[in-house]
C-alpha cells in the first residue's frame, strides 16, 4: 500500500472543472509533486510546490493543499487532458523518503 | 535542455543482476540541489519509486528493495548506474530515470524531466 492515496478513477465533461486528490499525513508536511501521463508516454511534471506550473503547462491545471490532502485542480478540462495523473512526495515517517500515489485515470466525456 | 536516457538489457532472467545506465546532459549532478531518480512502471499498474541520488552523493533507497538496489553516479560521463540483484517476474516494468528539480533536500521532491523509459521484462 502507498503513503499516498488517489480515487482509481475520475471523470469530467469536456470544459467543466475537476479536482483529483491525493491523501497521506506526509502532506501536512510537505507538499505534493503531480505528473500527467498519456498511453505510452513518459510521465510530465505538471505541479510542484505552492501551486507551481513548469513552463509550457497550460494555466487551466492549479494545484492546493488542505490538511492531508493535496488536489489538482483542471478549470475547463479539454479531451488532451484525459490521462493517468500520479502525485507524489515524501513518505509519512519521517526517512524523507519519495513516494508515489496509485495514480488516477481522468477521462474527459 | 536537459535530456536523460535509460539503457540496458531488454531481458534477464530470473535471478539475474540487472544494470541499468542513465545518460543525461544539459545539467550537473555536481550542482546543489539536483538528484536523478528511478522510478518503474509495471504494464498496466502505477509508478513506483526506486532510488534517488543527490547532488552530494547522497542516495536513499525504497524500503521495500533496499536490499537489492545500488545507485552510483559518474559525473565525469554524465552517467548514473542503477543494479538490481535477484530479478524476477514481478519486476517487470519500464524503468525510467527522472532529473529532479534543483531545490533543498529537506523539501518534496519534483521529477522535471524523464527519460523515454526502457522495458524490461524478467524471463527465462
Amino acid at each position: 500500500s502507498s503513503d499516498l492515496t488517489q480515487d482509481p478513477v475520475v471523470s469530467v465533461a469536456l470544459g467543466q472543472t475537476v479536482r483529483i486528490t491525493c491523501q497521506g499525513d506526509s502532506l501536512r508536511k510537505y507538499y505534493a509533486s503531480w505528473y500527467q501521463q498519456r498511453p505510452g508516454q513518459a510521465p510530465v511534471l505538471v505541479m510542484f510546490g505552492y501551486n507551481n506550473r513548469p513552463s509550457g503547462i497550460p494555466d487551466r491545471f492549479s494545484g492546493s493543499t488542505s490538511g492531508n490532502t493535496a488536489s489538482l485542480t483542471i478549470t475547463g478540462a479539454q479531451a488532451e487532458d484525459e490521462g493517468d495523473y500520479y502525485c507524489n512526495s515524501r513518505d509519512s515517517t519521517g526517512r524523507q523518503l519519495v513516494v508515489f500515489g496509485g495514480g488516477t485515470k481522468l477521462t474527459v466525456l | 535542455q536537459i535530456t536523460l536516457k535509460e539503457s540496458g538489457p531488454a531481458l534477464v532472467k530470473p535471478t539475474e543482476t540487472l544494470t541499468l545506465t542513465c545518460t543525461f546532459s544539459g545539467f550537473s549532478l555536481s550542482t546543489t540541489g539536483v538528484g536523478v531518480g528511478w522510478i518503474r512502471q509495471p504494464p498496466g499498474k502505477a509508478l513506483e519509486w526506486l532510488t534517488l541520488i543527490y547532488w552530494d552523493d547522497e542516495k536513499r533507497y525504497s524500503p521495500s528493495l533496499q536490499s537489492r538496489l545500488t545507485v552510483t553516479a559518474d559525473t565525469s560521463k554524465n552517467q548514473v548506474v542503477l543494479t538490481m540483484t535477484n530479478m524476477a517476474s514481478v519486476d517487470t516494468a519500464t524503468y525510467y530515470c527522472a532529473h529532479r528539480r534543483p531545490m533543498p533536500r529537506g523539501v518534496n521532491d519534483a521529477f522535471d524531466i524523464w527519460g523515454q523509459g526502457t522495458m524490461v521484462t524478467v524471463s527465462s
